[in-house]
């Protein structure tokens, strides 16, 4: 049964760096054509792709937000971890993390819920 | 970067009928779509990829279709359980999703 899960910090003042973990089972990110992504989604609004990494190691960014995202994992390959540089109140948001084999995110986290506030 | 411009943005809809929800990329995208359905406090969940594949477990009064630039997803028969937000996805290039269809009963 393939699960993934979302943690973060639940709320952080601006300026600061948000640290995200994806935490997965069931199944391997070492397995060839394997990604797992980070997307977000302000309350009422769509969905913004952010960042992947792939089997091979391989890293993916948003061109638009690429100088503050840095998307990782460890060594284990049973967790996926995305920093984010100087947020601010834009960056409040739903977090979610997904797994693809094909392009599109056939599992999805239940998403983390990240507010940036004063 | 793709854009994805999808329409209607809302739609309301009877039980039992047709409803047909469309993106149109700003380039061409090879058929790498995907569409998403969202029920209120809940993730995403994959509905069609590649454009017109039905993923695991999705009813088959969904269906997409599409090619090139233009795309559509086709609800037949309306159920009830079919309120929800529709997303669409392109991962030519990347991604990026469209601004979302909610879907309403009338």
């Amino acid at each position: 049964q393939v699960t993934l899960k979302e943690s973060g910090p639940g709320m952080l003042q601006p300026s600061k760096t948000l640290s995200l973990t994806c935490s997965f089972s069931g199944f391997s990110l070492s397995t060839s054509g394997m990604v797992v992504s980070w997307i977000r989604q302000p309350s009422g609004k769509s969905l913004e792709w952010l960042a992947a990494i792939d089997w091979d190691g391989d890293k993916y960014y948003n061109p638009s937000l690429k100088s503050r995202l840095t998307v990782s994992k460890d060594t284990s390959n049973t967790q996926v971890f995305l920093k984010i540089t100087s947020v601010d109140i834009a960056d409040t948001a739903t977090y979610y993390c997904a797994r693809s084999q094909l392009g599109a995110g056939d599992y999805w986290g239940q998403g983390v819920m990240v507010t940036v506030s004063s | 970067d793709i854009q994805m411009t999808q329409s209607p943005a809302s739609l309301s809809a009877s039980l039992g009928e047709t409803v047909t929800i469309e993106c149109r990329a700003s380039e061409d995208i090879y058929s790498n779509l995907a569409w998403y359905q969202q029920k209120p406090g809940n993730s995403p969940q994959l509905l069609i990829y590649d454009a017109n594949s039905l993923a695991d477990g999705v009813p088959s009064r969904f269906s997409g279709s599409g090619s090139g630039t233009q795309y559509s997803l086709k609800i037949n028969s309306l159920q009830s359980e079919d309120v929800a937000s529709y997303f669409c996805q392109q991962y030519n290039n990347y991604n990026t999703f469209g601004a979302g269809t909610k879907l309403e009963l009338k």
